[in-house]
């Protein structure tokens, strides 16, 4: 079975700067997809950024890159210059190519962005 | 306009009660999911169908029925409903089964059993 690990249940960045959150997955497929998903107080889920597990480059989008390590099983996300929209729970979600495309989540961490 | 909503947003009722849950997208969409969020925000997937056929049952309990009269709407209904049955659900979509397509989510149904 496929499993999504978040070690870091909350973290904290100070407005501007950098923060780097944690993911590891486990698997024994070649080919899948990776995400993650931003959940802010009002529930929406809103996708960040996705990786093709195929695609050695590491996926960016504006200010969220991530470091996808195929590996090491693991994909962080970094957030620069933090803003205060940032806060919000991020999951980490894994989807292996092959029936059901259905989204398998981390336990989420709670971002919590300070002024 | 709202690309995938979910009605009602709140849902309180007693246990041994039966509840609908509705879901709609109107992004023209193949694909439709249900994912369950408990109190510890554990998001897991329920229930995916495909152009209204099931392709994912995610060994939820049978008191759990979902129904798809068409692409654009898949309703769960739940029966009997337990303590345990209290969370979030959120209905998705994306274009098709294809693992790399967005999965576009709606704004969750908060239940509450009581």
């Amino acid at each position: 079975a496929q499993t999504v690990t978040q070690s870091q249940p909350e973290m904290s960045v100070q407005e501007a700067e950098t923060v780097t959150l944690s993911c590891t997955y486990d698997t024994s497929e070649s080919d899948y997809y990776l995400f993650w998903y931003k959940q802010p107080p009002s529930r929406q889920m809103i996708l960040v950024i996705r990786q093709e597990a195929y695609k050695q480059q590491n996926a960016t989008e504006n200010r969220f890159s991530v470091n996808f390590q195929k590996a090491a099983k693991s994909f962080s996300l970094k957030i620069s210059d933090s803003q205060l929209g940032d806060a919000a729970m991020y999951f980490c979600a894994y989807r292996v190519n092959n029936a059901g495309n259905m989204l398998t989540f981390g336990g989420g961490t709670r971002l919590m962005v300070k002024p | 306009d709202t690309a995938v909503s979910q009605t009602p947003k709140y849902l309180v009722t007693q246990m041994g009660n039966d509840k609908s849950i509705k879901c709609e997208q109107n992004l023209g969409h193949d694909t439709m999911y249900w994912y369950k969020q408990d109190s510890k925000k554990f998001l897991k997937i329920m229930f995916s169908y495909n152009n209204k056929e099931l392709i994912i049952n995610e060994t939820v309990p049978n008191r759990f029925s979902p129904k798809s009269p068409d692409k654009a709407h898949l309703n769960l209904h739940i029966n009997s409903l337990e303590l345990g049955d209290s969370a979030v659900y959120f209905c998705a979509s994306s274009q098709d089964t294809g693992p790399y397509n967005e999965q576009f989510f709606g704004p969750g149904t908060r239940l509450t059993v009581l």
